[in-house]
């Protein structure tokens, strides 16, 4: 069982804008301004695509940002294309540990 | 461009070792934290060690401590993970990973993978 709770999947269609959560307590979300999210595509290493809750590394679309309320963080990909169809995971900061703790992958599906 | 590629993966009985290795290029390797994350077959992501910059502290996941250790050669620009007496859980496509800020004595945001080196333990 995962530390952070992601939804199993999302789905949307083309142009669409979809937000996936993340769930997690106030030793790690709820703490501390230090979530990420990373894109994984099958068979490939993940890239990271938010970081610091709403930051955005260079060369990562405006179509991606990310937000934070209480122990949730969430992100949101607009105007959605074939190519976000991929899994999604967070991860952040934990008091508890001193190594990151990632939620459960989501995977999105584009319609 | 920033790179890391990872190798040593392949098959270990259980009991048995291996040692992955993840060659860093185009940036301060010294100056970065290094990190091994793990994901068995259709699973998520899990953080197993993290390695400071000037290789003077490590952390491991309770899953693997006393059997995986970290260790680094910033001469060779190198991390390594020394796997002993995997099990079955162990099986997984292990990936290294890059700290985004320099300097750092705890893991945060990881932003440079590399492609993943499978271990698969089998007798």
């Amino acid at each position: 069982q995962s530390a952070l709770t992601q939804p199993a999947s999302v789905s949307g269609s083309p142009g669409q804008s979809i937000t996936i959560s993340c769930t997690g307590s106030a030793s790690d979300i709820g703490g501390y301004d230090y979530v990420s999210w990373y894109r994984q595509y099958p068979g490939n290493g993940p890239k990271l695509m938010i970081f610091d809750v709403s930051d955005r590394p260079s060369g990562v679309s405006a179509r991606f940002s990310g937000s934070k309320s209480g122990n949730t963080a969430s992100l949101t990909i607009s105007g959605l294309q074939a190519e976000d169809e991929a899994d999604y995971y967070c991860s952040s900061y934990t008091s508890s540990g001193t190594l990151v703790v990632f939620g459960g992958g989501t995977k999105l599906t584009v319609l | 461009q920033v790179q890391l590629v990872e190798s040593g993966g392949g098959v270990v009985q259980p009991g048995g070792s291996l040692r992955l290795s993840c060659a860093a290029s185009g940036f301060t390797f010294s100056r970065y934290g290094m990190n091994w994350v793990r994901q068995a077959p259709g699973k998520g992501l899990e953080s197993v060690a993290f390695i400071r910059y000037d290789g003077t502290n490590s952390y491991y996941a309770d899953s693997v401590k006393g059997r995986f250790t970290i260790s680094r050669d910033n001469s060779k620009n190198t991390v390594y993970l020394q796997i002993n007496s995997p099990r079955g859980e162990d099986t997984a496509v292990y990936y290294c990973a890059k700290d985004f800020h320099p300097l750092v004595v705890v893991p945060g945001t990881l932003d440079i993978w590399g492609q993943g080196t499978l271990v698969t333990v089998s007798s």
